[in-house]
């Protein structure tokens, strides 16, 4: 079985400053795929990046990055220039690329980050 | 991108009544669809994955005969809460596969509260 950990459940961080989330994930699995996601106030998911497990190079969306470390079955999520609309919940996820059955497509959430942004 | 909608966003039974959450995939068709329970501050629970025209498989711990899952068609899955009690009050979600199974999109939830 897969799991994933965020241990830290609350952050802050000044507008415009940058902040770093952990998450670290335990698999026998070879093949994945991570995701970050945010969740605002609103409850919508919305997915904020994705990094394949074969590939070395960390993903980047705008002020998004992931520093992905693969023997050390670490995952975190840079956000420069921190934002006030970046205040939301933050979810580390996993999933088993390619599964089949009743696994396909199924998602493993770590326990979330609250991400606060202050001006 | 591809949308995903939750009707309704917000209700309010009575207790020991049951009611229904519809998920509609607006325009893809989605092979998959979960479904999650979220308790404030805390992460998504999968309570079950169900696929189209087949009956739904269950995580451990979740009452099958309580959370009634129907997935008639390629663009709707719903999830029947029976006989509805305080404590099945929360937030419930539910997401789409999309071509790929990378691709997950989620609905925008719908808050039951039970009294």
């Amino acid at each position: 079985a897969q799991t994933v950990t965020q241990s830290q459940p609350e952050m802050s961080v000044q507008e415009a400053e940058t902040v770093t989330l952990s998450c670290t994930y335990d698999t026998s699995e070879n093949n994945y795929y991570l995701f970050w996601y945010k969740q605002p106030p609103s409850r919508q998911m919305i997915l904020v990046i994705r990094q394949e497990a074969y590939k070395q190079q960390n993903a980047t969306e705008n002020r998004f990055s992931v520093n992905f470390q693969k023997a050390a079955k670490s995952f975190s999520l840079k956000i420069s220039d921190s934002q006030l609309g970046d205040t939301a919940m933050y979810f580390c996820a996993f999933m088993i690329s390619g599964a089949g059955g009743t696994s396909y497509g199924k998602l493993t959430f770590g326990q979330g980050t609250i991400l606060t942004v202050h001006p | 991108g591809a949308v995903v909608s939750q009707h309704p966003s917000r209700v309010i039974c009575k207790s020991g009544t049951s009611v229904k959450i519809e998920c509609r995939s607006l325009d893809f068709q989605a092979t998959t669809m979960f479904w999650y329970r979220q308790f404030p501050k805390q992460s998504l629970m999968l309570m079950a994955t169900s696929n189209e025209g087949s009956k739904a498989t269950y995580e451990q711990g979740v009452e099958k005969d309580k959370f009634l899952i129907n997935h008639a068609s390629l663009t709707l899955s719903t999830l029947t809460v029976t006989s509805a009690h305080p404590e099945d009050s929360s937030f419930y979600i539910c997401s789409a596969t999309g071509l790929a199974d990378y691709e997950q999109y989620f609905g925008p939830g719908t808050r039951l509260t039970v009294t």
